[in-house]
């Protein structure tokens, strides 16, 4: 299977903190997205990291990429109790037209 | 912009009947659309692709005489989910692709909210 993994399963954190949660991927990708989803919703996408950048940043959430170790991670900075969620990293293989999910970690942000 | 549609939200049938589920890009031409499914506390399995007018491609080992799937038209992919049973329930998410969303890169899908199926 190409499914990626991510670190934590699961994430408990005050209000105030910031949160990184850590994805895995197995072969040479085009891009790797991170997604987040509230509890019975959809995806909504949130970051686009493409195999040729290094980190990327868009509000309180930064992106990086290592393509030696196929991992990447996701900050969160001054986390709210708003951004309790499950968060997925998403990657595009080469050569692939799909993206393969990880198995996400579930953030909990207490206020 | 980006939206993506689905209907029903929440649908509980009778095992051995069939259900359509629509998926709709409400602002713009979906020339690929995705379905997804999902257990819970999992990860998105993709079911199948489909591509406007052609037949869809479908992920190894996924039924496509179980899991109908026609997209007729740029906005709108139906998912027919054929003689239910219980092991059919899960929550299913459609997501759309467009080239003309984010300059011709063809990378980034906007999901729906997903349905959640319940076959008693």
């Amino acid at each position: 299977s190409q499914q990626g993994e991510e670190d934590p399963q699961a994430l408990s954190i005050q209000e105030g903190e910031n949160a990184t949660m850590n994805c895995s991927y197995k072969t040479s990708i085009n891009n790797l997205q991170w997604y987040r989803q509230n509890s019975g919703r959809g995806l909504v996408h949130l970051i686009l990291i493409r195999s040729n950048e290094r980190e990327k940043h868009s509000g309180r959430l930064r992106v990086t990429l290592d393509t030696s170790k196929k991992s990447s991670s996701l900050l969160i900075t001054a986390s709210r109790a708003a951004d309790t969620a499950s968060y997925f990293c998403a990657t595009l293989y080469s050569g692939y037209s799909t993206l393969t999910f990880g198995k996400g970690t579930m953030l909990l942000v207490s206020p | 912009g980006a939206v993506v549609s689905q209907h029903p939200s929440r649908v509980i049938c009778k095992s051995g009947t069939s259900v359509k589920i629509e998926c709709r890009s409400l602002d713009f031409q979906a020339t690929t659309m995705f379905w997804y499914r999902q257990f819970p506390k999992q990860s998105l399995m993709l079911m199948a692709t489909s591509n406007e007018g052609s037949k869809a491609t479908y992920e190894q080992g996924v039924e496509k005489d179980k899991f109908l799937i026609n997209h007729a038209s740029l906005t709108l992919s139906t998912l027919t989910v054929t003689s239910a049973h219980p092991e059919d329930s899960s929550f299913y998410i459609c997501s759309a692709r467009s080239p003309g969303l984010d300059g011709g890169a063809r990378e980034t899908q906007y999901f729906g909210p997903g349905t959640r199926l319940l076959v008693l």
